[in-house]
């Protein structure tokens, strides 16, 4: 298998724009997970779900986040209208029940 | 609420022994991970722990788990600059299985030569 796939992997955008991250979990998991880390806040788990529907978005810092997942191999995180406080390194992960997280390479966005 | 604690940061040099530690809170853990990110990469799991061993050794890596403590270690053995990284600790979140896991806030390890 490929591992989890994310896109783009540098993002570079204007405030104000909308922005959409990719991700393709491992085929067979039914968990995948969106996280955010940034050094002052460290990894931040942003939203989860499991066989595509969304059980925890707690993490989701404001209306202005959201995720989508419309089948079991992709899912999107979008930020409309994006800040430059959102410039982070976004990770997918994905996993089957409760067992290990695979994490993808990451997303690198810069708000400018 | 659920708690993981790391020490951010550990600095030691080339071919001497590395010991990360890590607090929880949660005593239902059924097991508890070590994840290691190296610099531009996504988290990888590195090693684990079921709540029934007290340790678990895999090559160079030695876990130690003291249940009544709650504390998770992991000793890195003949340190090598390839092992500069940040480790992550993790657990379960809650009792049920929610597929959801608690990190650290991650312990940068520094490797001198």
């Amino acid at each position: 298998d490929a591992g989890v796939i994310q896109s783009p992997r540098h993002e570079v955008t204007e405030m104000g724009q909308e922005v959409t991250l990719r991700c393709k979990p491992i085929s067979g998991h039914d968990y995948l997970f969106w996280y955010r880390q940034t050094m002052m806040r460290g990894l931040e788990l942003l939203i989860y779900f499991n066989n595509n529907v969304p059980i925890d978005d707690s993490g989701m810092p404001e209306d202005r986040f959201s995720a989508k997942m419309p089948n079991a191999s992709f899912s999107t995180l979008k930020i409309q209208p994006s800040e430059p406080r959102d410039s982070a390194v976004y990770f997918c992960a994905s996993s089957f029940g409760s067992r290990q997280q695979y994490f993808g390479p990451g997303t690198r966005l810069t708000v400018t | 609420g659920e708690d993981v604690e790391q020490s951010l940061f550990l600095s030691v040099r080339e071919g001497d022994s590395s010991v990360i530690n890590c607090t929880y809170t949660d005593s239902s853990s059924t097991y508890l991970y070590w994840y290691k990110q190296e610099p531009g990469a996504g988290l990888q799991l590195l090693t684990y722990i079921f709540s029934n061993m007290d340790m678990k050794q895999d090559q160079r890596l030695t876990v130690l788990l003291n249940k009544k403590d709650k504390h998770l270690s992991l000793r890195i053995a003949d340190t090598q600059t390839g092992d500069s990284a940040i480790y992550f600790c993790a657990e379960p979140h809650g009792s049920s299985n929610t597929g959801k896991l608690i990190f650290g806030q991650g312990t940068t390890l520094q490797v001198k030569p």
